[in-house]
């Protein structure tokens, strides 16, 4: 079973940023937080992941709670392209991902 | 960046085949694989993972005789649904790892089976 829990769905207003909440309150010490995304009839997209420092890319940002019992993805300025299902996932190293429902974004003109 | 590649895109095949599907990685080379079904609507769930040069190792209720896969080389991994039935309709997806155990996943773009 998936670890994590996230809100089913979300919505956005272009050019805003999206914050998408992920709890994992039975993380342990030596488990990842992963995001990925998956638009409509396609693989997965990896988007950024962190272990207990806030990570950047080009894509997002992933804000890990001091606790790393939550953490939350932001993307600073959403396009209509980033509407998507988004999964958070929490991995340690068994190399298995495991998916939860995800969160659906929409982001609206 | 790494490519995973899966072939076909789609494939349409009647009720009691066997269909074939391949998983690539391009530029890197997995000793694992990951193979997803997706229902519409609903979540990846993990079918089983491919070991290069040994079994592969299926999650629980995943029939093995029914969902053969082959990991002959660090680059290629196959998964044949046998005599498929129309409740094998579903999107296939591979995924691996250029660092076993850690870092991104890539996924490749997934095969729509559908069975008649």
């Amino acid at each position: 079973d998936a670890k994590t829990t996230q809100p089913p769905s979300m919505d956005c207003a272009e050019g805003r940023a999206a914050n998408l909440p992920c709890n994992h309150s039975t993380i342990s010490g030596n488990e990842y937080v992963y995001w990925y995304r998956q638009i409509h009839s396609q693989g997965p997209q990896y988007i950024i992941h962190g272990l207990k420092n806030n990570e950047t890319n080009e894509m997002a940002s992933l804000i890990i709670t001091e606790d790393r019992k939550s953490s939350t993805l932001i993307l600073p300025h959403a396009t209509l392209r980033d509407t998507a299902v988004y999964y958070c996932i929490v991995e340690g190293g068994s190399e298995k991902l495991v998916f939860g429902k995800g969160t659906k974004l929409t982001v609206n003109p | 960046g790494a490519v995973v590649s899966q072939h076909p895109s789609w494939v349409i095949c009647k009720s009691g085949t066997s269909v074939k599907i391949e998983c690539r990685s391009l530029d890197f080379q997995a000793t694992t694989m990951f193979w997803y079904r997706q229902f519409p609507k609903q979540s990846l769930m993990l079918m089983a993972t491919s070991n290069e040069g040994s079994k592969a190792t299926y999650e629980q209720g995943v029939e093995k005789d029914k969902f053969l896969i082959n990991h002959a080389s660090l680059t290629l991994s196959t998964l044949t649904v046998t005599s498929a039935h129309p409740e094998d309709s579903s999107f296939y997806i591979c995924s691996a790892r250029p660092v076993r155990g850690r870092g991104e996943a890539f996924f490749g773009q997934g095969t729509r089976l559908t069975v008649v």
